[in-house]
């Protein structure tokens, strides 16, 4: 059962454009959302995170929308750059769960062409 | 701070043989948690360590084991190895208490192959 999905596995974007990725959750026990970018050979980088009690959360280029009633997130990145180009996931969880749970989306593989 | 570190990185084992992946979290962190990447099944989560007890562990056989030492380092272990049991794993390690708990730090991982 996943309960996390990211229906789309690429998106291509031309630089200085807006990307888009889009994440679907099943679980409505959720209340904590967080986005992570990950190069080949590295491990997932935290970027941003948004609780359940807001439907907005930004930092620099990168802004993730929170909607709950369609179970629904995504992460904007204006202006999106070369170096943006990365697998991104979506990762939900408990905020007071006990024990670092982080249910993951498949990822979604963003490619920023100058 | 440095980083969150794994070692080794890179492993080949045989089928039924054991093995054992090594995580050290970044300095002050204590909570160290398990997961296994693979291309079909996204990123799993595999166990939880928090001063040296286990307090989450997700839906994967008893082969999969772990531990944590007193300096917060943990070691898990693989028994018995499956051809199926060819995955990245990674180590992620996060602050005690509070939000911050859940923000976690992943290392580079361990690329295990099974033959």
């Amino acid at each position: 059962d996943q309960q996390v999905k990211q229906n789309s596995p690429s998106l291509s974007v031309q630089e200085g454009r807006i990307s888009i990725l889009n994440c679907d959750y099943t679980n409505s026990m959720f209340d904590y959302f967080l986005w992570y970018k990950k190069y080949p050979a590295e491990g997932p980088t935290f970027l941003i995170s948004i609780s359940s009690i807001k439907d907005k959360n930004e930092d620099g280029r990168f802004t993730v929308f929170l909607n709950k009633s369609a179970k629904h997130l995504s992460l904007h990145i204006v202006p999106s750059q070369p170096g943006d180009s990365a697998v991104y996931f979506c990762a939900a969880t408990w905020i007071y769960n006990q024990g670092g749970k982080l249910i993951f989306g498949q990822g979604t593989e963003l490619s920023v062409k100058p | 701070k440095a980083g969150v570190t794994q070692t080794p990185r890179y492993l080949i084992k045989t089928r039924g043989q054991q093995v054992t992946l090594s995580c050290s979290p970044i300095s002050g962190h204590r909570s160290v948690s398990w997961y296994q990447q693979t291309p079909g099944q996204g990123l799993q989560f595999l166990f939880e360590y928090f001063s040296e007890t286990q307090r989450n562990k997700g839906n994967f056989p008893g082969r999969f084991s772990g531990r944590q030492f007193s300096n917060s380092r943990s070691e898990m272990n693989v028994s018995t190895l499956e051809l199926g049991d060819s995955a990245l794993y990674l180590c992620a390690s996060s602050p005690a208490g509070g939000r911050g708990e859940l923000e976690q730090y992943f290392g580079p991982g361990t690329r295990l192959t099974v033959t």
